[in-house]
């Protein structure tokens, strides 16, 4: 079985650019994830996806990030502009409600984007 | 509020155990979890306590938990330099809604 795919595994972009980064989570995953990891630092929680509808969205900076799950399959996460501070890895996860109801959670092997 | 500490490196000798420590601040959380990223890679499950059991074994892996001082911990007997990664505690409450993960610990395994 496939794992979670995402593209490009690194980017490298000037400060102002669009950028814009795509995850096909795993087959039957209702749950999709987008994080944000910064170097030296755990994954923070950009934005959460059941089906196609974000139920979280509380961390993502709407100003400039966007995010979209159409037909709650693949998802695309946009940063415009990007500023020198988006530089991280960005990770993609999914999961299936777990038994008793734990979220066990597949990561993807991220997008490392470094802002100049 | 919500906070996840770890210590930010281990080093230990091929064939010891090594014993990851986690503290966490929500005293709501059910599902405790480590992950472990090798480099270049995304996040792998290891393994996850639910908060009403005191311990977890599952082959060279041990998970204790003390709910009451909110203390975690990872054993791994007879460490590999295959082991060495960054170690990640996380917890969540019922239905997941958000996880929370610690800054991770770095595995350094001397052969």
């Amino acid at each position: 079985e496939a794992g979670v795919v995402q593209s490009p595994r690194y980017k490298i972009i000037e400060k102002k650019q669009p950028v814009a980064f795509w995850c096909n989570p795993i087959s039957g995953h209702n749950t999709l994830y987008w994080y944000r990891q910064n170097l030296g630092q755990g994954p923070e929680l950009l934005i959460r996806y059941e089906n196609e509808e974000a139920v979280d969205d509380s961390q993502l900076p709407k100003d400039r990030f966007s995010a979209e799950r159409l037909k709650g399959v693949d998802s695309t996460l946009k940063i415009q502009p990007a500023e020198l501070g988006d530089s991280a890895v960005y990770l993609c996860a999914s999961s299936l409600p777990g038994q008793g109801g734990s979220y066990e959670q597949y990561f993807g092997p991220g997008t490392r984007l470094t802002v100049t | 509020g919500e906070d996840v500490e770890q210590s930010l490196f281990l080093s230990v000798r091929e064939g010891d155990s090594s014993v990851i420590n986690c503290t966490y601040t929500d005293s709501s959380s059910t599902y405790l979890y480590w992950y472990k990223q090798e480099p270049g890679a995304g996040l792998q499950l290891l393994t996850y306590i639910f908060s009403n059991m005191d311990m977890k074994q599952d082959q060279r892996l041990t998970v204790l938990l003390n709910k009451k001082d909110k203390h975690l911990s990872l054993r791994i007997a007879d460490t590999q330099t295959g082991d060495s990664a960054i170690y990640f505690c996380a917890e969540s409450r019922r239905g997941g809604f958000k996880t929370i993960f610690g800054a991770g610990t770095r595995l350094f395994v001397k052969a």
